[in-house]
């Protein structure tokens, strides 16, 4: 197996641009999970899916922020518009049968607005 | 509200001594899982424990969930340049129905 496959790997945007994250989980697993890391905030959950079903998303910044899974082995995060507070490694993550598994993370993307 | 929190945040560690990084819950885990996180790398899934009082053991790394199941210790004993990185605890929380990660420690190798 593939492990789950993030793209782009890096990311340099200016500032109001919109971003787009992709994520390609572990097949079969049912649960995906998008984090956010920075050294002053560590490692937050953003949001969480269930069977392609958005679950919690109170981790979710704000409206700028959004994330879809069209399909299960497919799911997008996106900052529109983006600033440069935004910067930060994000990682999606995938599971099997409770979100409270063992999770399989990406490499991450490493966004940079300038 | 509920968090795990990990203590020290940073440790430095001379090669071949052993050190203990501890992971402490407000409330009664199910479960605690730890994770590594190599400079540059992601969170890889290291063990889960269960049980009160549990230990596991994988090679010179040793983990521990408490008998009250509210903390957790992994403990590495002659430490290797290999060792470097974020160790992260997490625990799952009934009342969100997710893992809650500690914001982890970061070990850096003094060769």
């Amino acid at each position: 197996d593939a492990g789950v496959i993030q793209s782009p790997r890096h990311e340099v945007t200016e500032m109001g641009q919109e971003v787009t994250l992709r994520c390609k989980p572990i097949s079969g697993h049912d649960y995906l999970f998008w984090y956010r890391q920075t050294m002053m905030r560590g490692l937050e959950l953003l949001i969480y899916f269930n069977n392609n079903v958005p679950i919690d998303d109170s981790g979710m910044p704000e409206d700028r922020f959004s994330a879809k899974m069209p399909n299960a082995s497919f799911s997008t995060l996106k900052i529109q518009p983006s600033e440069p507070r935004d910067s930060a490694v994000y990682f999606c993550a995938s599971s099997y049968g409770t979100p409270r598994n063992e999770q399989f993370f990406g490499p991450g993307t490493r966004l940079t607005v300038l | 509200g509920q968090q795990v929190m990990q203590i020290p945040q940073y440790q430095h560690v001379q090669e071949g001594e052993d050190f203990t990084t501890y992971c402490n819950s407000s409330t009664t885990l199910s479960n605690i899982q730890w994770y590594k996180q190599r400079p540059g790398g992601h969170p890889v899934f290291l063990i889960q424990l269960v049980k009160s009082g549990e230990v596991k053991k994988q090679k010179r790394l040793t983990f521990q969930f408490g008998e009250a199941k509210k903390n957790s210790s992994l403990h590495i004993t002659a430490t290797q340049t290999t060792d470097v990185g974020t160790y992260f605890c997490a625990g799952p929380y009934l009342a969100n129905n997710r893992l809650a990660f500690g914001k982890g420690n970061q070990v850096v190798v003094i060769p």
